[in-house]
This record gives C-alpha cells, structure tokens and sequence, in this order.
C-alpha cells in the first residue's frame, strides 16, 4: 500500500517555466490537497478536492491550478514560475474531512525557481 | 480565522526523558478537532493524536499524551521516555468541524534528542 505518491522529489525551475506536480493516492479518499510549507511557517493550504471533478480554492491559490479528473490524482500545475514559489510542496489526502484518521502526506516536493 | 501558535521553534530532550510541546490556537468555535502531526527529515507527515474538542478526557497514544485545555485554548503534546526516533519536527493543527476543507498548521516545533 504505497498511500501517497508525490513525484518529482526535487525540482530546479527557471523564473517563466511552468511544471506539473503529481500526485496519486491508492487509498481510495475522496479528499485531496495541496500545500505548501515555508521555512518558519505552517503548512498554508493551496487547493483542495472533495472528489473526481470538483476543486477549490484554499488559502494561496495564486500562481496554480490543479485538476481531479479520478479519484487517485490530484496533478498540481504551476504556470510562469516565480521565485515566490520557491518552497516544499506537500499533497495530502483523508476520507471525508480528516477527522477520524487524520490526512495522510506525501514526502513533498522541494522547488526552487530561480 | 483560526490560528495556531508554536511558540517554542526548538526544543531539546535527553533520551529516555520527557518532553512538552507547546501550542496554543484562537478560535471563536465551540466544535472543533485539533492534532499532532510529526514531520522526520524523510518530510513525510505522520498524524501522532488527535483530540475532539467535546472531549474533556486527554487523548493518549502509547507514550505521547496531550494536555488539552479549552478555556485556555492549550494544547500541548507530552512525549514520554523520549527515543531518538522521536526527533522530528512537530506540527500543531486545528480543524473546524463545519469548515471540513481547511486544516490550520502552527509553524511547527523542531525536537531534538539527545543520546
């Protein structure tokens, strides 16, 4: 049971290059989501997903866009890269809304934009 | 909006000894959830408890209890007999029970244990 797979690990972009951030969950969740976690920082919510085909906006939508089209990926898109999104980028997943077991994460991806 | 604080950013312990992470939230809500989430260099996040807020019992798994103090809006994680594996950081979180999209992460608590 390999829970949540995020891929890439690491990632170098330059400034204006866009990239997808994969994410599949084998769990069977309804809920997906994306954060993003800064030095000194909690973790601030980008996207979310209560199921295949519908997605919302979370606390930093800025700069992103995500899809659901089945209920195992939740791909992260980033257009025009800037240096603000340098950080580490975390998908998560949880039945229903988490409360009884939590959300389970992927080991993140770290992203540089320079 | 909610929000949580960490307000100790590192934290040392002897092995085998015990140790007190603190968090505090802001809340205007009487239902809520609140969790430990710990975060090792692998950066995977590992849920360690959980406390439902119309609980007035502490939550306890195996050697990490919580002290969960609503009026004072506290909820801090104490980790007994303290082991090397414990090192990692330590992540505070708040969840509403009406708002089921948004878990709230403090800035997290780094532990370190010493042999």
């Amino acid at each position: 049971n390999a829970g949540v797979t995020q891929t890439p690990k690491f990632r170098i972009l330059k400034i204006g290059q866009s990239m997808t951030l994969q994410c599949t969950q084998d769990m069977n969740h309804n809920y997906m989501y994306w954060y993003r976690q800064d030095p000194g920082m909690g973790l601030k919510l980008i996207y979310y997903s209560v199921g295949a085909g519908i997605t919302d906006k979370g606390e930093v939508p800025n700069g992103y866009n995500v899809s659901r089209s089945t209920t195992e990926d939740f791909p992260l898109r980033l257009e025009l890269a800037a240096p603000s999104q340098t950080s580490v980028y975390f998908c998560a997943s949880s039945y229903g809304g988490g409360l009884i077991y939590g959300y389970t994460f992927g080991s993140g991806t770290r992203l540089t934009v320079v | 909006a909610q929000t949580v604080t960490q307000s100790q950013p590192e934290m040392s312990v002897q092995e085998a000894e015990t140790v007190t992470l603190s968090c505090t939230y802001d809340t205007s809500e009487s239902d809520y959830y609140l969790f430990w989430y710990k975060q090792p260099p692998s950066r995977q996040m590992i849920l360690v408890i959980r406390q439902e807020a119309y609980k007035q019992q502490n939550a306890t798994e195996n050697r990490f209890s919580v002290n969960f103090q609503k009026a004072a809006k506290s909820f801090s994680l104490k980790i007994s007999d303290s082991q090397l594996g414990d090192a990692a950081m330590y992540f505070c979180a708040y969840r509403s029970a009406m708002v089921r999209n948004k878990l709230v992460f403090g800035a997290g608590t780094i532990l370190r244990v010493k042999s």
